[in-house]
């Protein structure tokens, strides 16, 4: 059964300051995806990895996949308030009914 | 534009009651998914449909039940053999054959009275 580990669970950041979610799963997989939840909103889809060191960026954001360690990171460069939100990373669990395993969320607050 | 479409936003269940939470995407997309989510719980799985007519428990389907009549519809019932049903209810959607994960309704926030 494919198990899916953020941490941290909670990051307090200031503005301007770099910091990294990552993101451990148990079992192979090559499909990683990221989104992002606003409080009490949806989840938005923020990148998709699908191979092996699979880089992806959008502004401060940058995630990467190493499917050999079983870790995705999500790198946030010189954060900003605006990147106060939840951010979940999950795992597709293989098979042809397209699964994704979901990790328990990191709640991101910028401080300025 | 295309999405999909959670009703209602809030709704609130009274003990012993069933409820029913209506999904609908106008994106056609085959598969679609129902994820309830807790605080620090992340998402967790209720169940899925691939195609119409057909449809797969989750990780707790226990006191949930869905049908898939239609290709664009996907509702989820929410029984009262369902104890601690208090949550916010994630519908999604992908097309098969994609590579591009799920797309994510508005969810439905329930409280039982």
């Amino acid at each position: 059964e494919l198990k899916v580990e953020q941490n941290p669970l909670f990051l307090s950041m200031q503005e301007g300051k770099n910091y990294t979610i990552y993101c451990n799963y148990s079992t192979t997989s090559d499909r990683l995806y990221w989104y992002r939840q606003d409080p009490g909103k949806s989840l938005e889809s923020l990148f998709v990895l699908l191979s092996n060191g699979a880089v992806k960026q959008e502004g401060r954001l940058m995630a990467s996949l190493d499917t050999k360690a079983r870790l995705s990171t999500l790198h946030i460069t010189a954060a900003v308030h605006d990147l106060s939100a939840t951010y979940f990373c999950a795992a597709y669990s293989g098979g042809s009914n397209y699964k994704l395993t979901f990790g328990k969320g990191t709640l991101l607050t910028v401080n300025p | 534009d295309g999405g999909i479409t959670q009703s209602p936003k809030y709704l609130f269940r009274k003990e012993g009651q069933n409820v029913t939470l209506s999904c609908e995407q106008n994106l056609n997309h085959d598969a679609m998914y129902w994820y309830r989510q807790d605080p620090g719980q992340g998402l967790r799985l209720i169940y899925y449909s691939q195609i119409v007519n057909d449809f797969q428990k989750g990780d707790i389907a226990e006191g949930y039940s869905v049908s898939r009549e239609k290709k664009e519809s996907f509702p989820l019932t929410v029984t009262s053999a369902q104890k601690n049903p208090t949550a916010f209810y994630l519908c999604a959607s992908r097309s098969a054959g994609s590579y591009d994960g799920y797309t994510f309704g508005s969810g439905t926030r329930l409280t039982v009275v």
